[in-house]
């Protein structure tokens, strides 16, 4: 069964306007991590955030926060003011277990393009 | 600071043939994984280890073998390359624990071609 189920192929933006990127997970795991990661067109993979399954807020990192919903097991990105270099391709991804001993999983990721 | 060095960059192999993907991290990292990203898809992991001697299955190992001998080496092996084994491969390394710095860290990907 998928354990990062991210339901969007692709998603468009216009610069300056936020945009939402969904993600569920499944786990019986009551610790976990939540990562996203983005991957522009050149390759590389970029950590961007972090929720930890006990965190009691909502993770944010400049003009990233992640919107943490438990009961949904939802963790969806939220970039606010998008900028043309914020088009790329962005995956969600858990670990799983108190030690942290399971891999990343990653979700089959969303494509952002990000308009003038 | 290298991070996440990953070697060769690219390498086209005929079917049949071997080789082997060494990873180096620099960051004194517990853990480390290997994984495979085809086109226009996620990340599906191969194998990972959780320390120096100790290996793993991940969701797609067949046709792969690895070793991590050393804290910041681990090596990934194709031993009789196939063509559906074409592929993005990334390797990553992180820390152990959850809580701040649990990310894993990204080497620059191998672009395997196999014909």
């Amino acid at each position: 069964a998928q354990k990062i189920t991210q339901t969007q192929p692709g998603m468009f933006v216009q610069e300056k306007e936020a945009v939402t990127l969904d993600c569920t997970y499944d786990t019986s795991d009551p610790s976990y991590g939540l990562f996203w990661y983005k991957q522009p067109s050149s390759g590389e993979m970029i950590f961007l955030i972090y929720q930890g399954s006990y965190d009691q807020q909502n993770a944010t990192e400049g003009r990233y926060s992640l919107n943490f919903q438990k009961a949904r097991k939802s963790a969806n990105l939220v970039i606010s003011a998008s900028q043309l270099g914020d088009s790329a391709m962005y995956f969600c991804a858990m670990r799983e277990g108190a030690a942290g001993r399971r891999a990343l999983t990653f979700g089959s990721g969303t494509r952002l393009q990000v308009q003038p | 600071n290298a991070g996440v060095t990953q070697t060769p960059k690219f390498r086209v192999l005929k079917t049949g043939q071997s080789m082997t993907l060494l990873c180096a991290q620099d960051m004194n990292h517990e853990y480390m994984y290997w994984y495979r990203q085809d086109p226009g898809m996620g990340l599906r992991l191969i194998h990972y280890s959780v320390g120096e001697g100790t290996t793993a299955k991940g969701e797609v190992p067949d046709g792969y073998n690895v070793s991590r001998l050393k804290k910041q080496n681990f090596l990934l092996g194709l031993e009789s390359a196939a063509p559906s084994q074409t592929s993005v491969y990334f390797c990553a390394s992180s820390y152990s624990g959850t809580g701040r710095g649990p990310e894993a860290f990204f080497g620059q990907g191998t672009r395997l071609t196999v014909v």
